[in-house]
């Protein structure tokens, strides 16, 4: 079945270390996304990318990488730089021209 | 000033009745809106984007666009409580730039 899938779905790290959250879609989209949930708030978007090889900074960038290697995959590093990284991580993807842009399950991040 | 308004709420309905949950926008450029549902815990959840000004129905589901004002709606009629949920109104712009809402949760009471 085509769709987003995102790995792991929770994940627990040490202060310090960084961590690379999977995302990957089947369903031929041209654009992915990655977003920062707290709770009971809205959606922050992380970086985003139309095509591969390019993606562009979203609102809250620091401490946070990206890449975009594959059509298919758009991996996010949260990084010992971001101060406070507990959070639920959702990858979207778009394809262009269409309103299909879908969500994956997300991943919850906890620091401890 | 915030991108995309969206009022807290709770949004509180009885059973049955319409919902109306608003949306407002700063940037005259954006392109295409979305809505989507998420449920406590959950990813959003698709419900309908529109692009033009004017209605979009889609079952129980309208969605109303009107860029000249900078808004848009979503109206649930027949509502049931497992609309219950937060919605997300979201904004694309011509660089594919997509922003949230912080939402608006919805009760309907049975």
């Amino acid at each position: 079945d085509g769709g987003i899938t995102q790995s792991p779905k929770y994940l627990f790290r040490k202060e310090g270390q960084n961590v690379t959250l999977s995302c990957e879609q089947n369903l031929n989209h041209d654009a992915m996304y990655w977003y920062r949930q707290d709770p009971g708030q809205g959606l922050r978007l992380i970086y985003y990318s139309q095509i591969v090889n390019d993606f562009q900074k979203g609102d809250i960038a620091e401490g946070y990488s990206v890449s975009r290697e594959k059509k298919e995959s758009f991996p996010l590093t949260v990084t010992s730089a971001q101060k406070n990284p507990t959070a639920f991580y959702l990858c979207a993807s778009l394809k262009l021209g269409t309103g299909e842009l879908f969500f994956g399950e997300g991943s919850r991040l906890t620091v401890l | 000033q915030k991108e995309v308004e969206q009022n807290s709420g709770p949004l509180s309905v009885p059973e049955g009745a319409i919902a109306s949950l608003n949306c407002t926008y700063s940037d005259r450029g954006s392109q295409s809106f979305f809505w989507y549902r998420q449920y406590s815990g959950k990813s959003p959840e698709l419900i309908m984007f529109i692009y033009s000004n004017g209605d979009k129905e889609d079952g129980r589901f309208t969605a109303q666009l009107n860029k000249a004002s900078q808004y848009v709606s979503l109206l649930i009629r027949d509502s049931q409580p497992s609309d219950s949920a937060t919605y997300l109104c979201a904004l694309m712009d011509s660089s594919y730039k997509l922003i949230f809402g912080s939402g608006t949760r919805l009760l309907v009471r049975p």
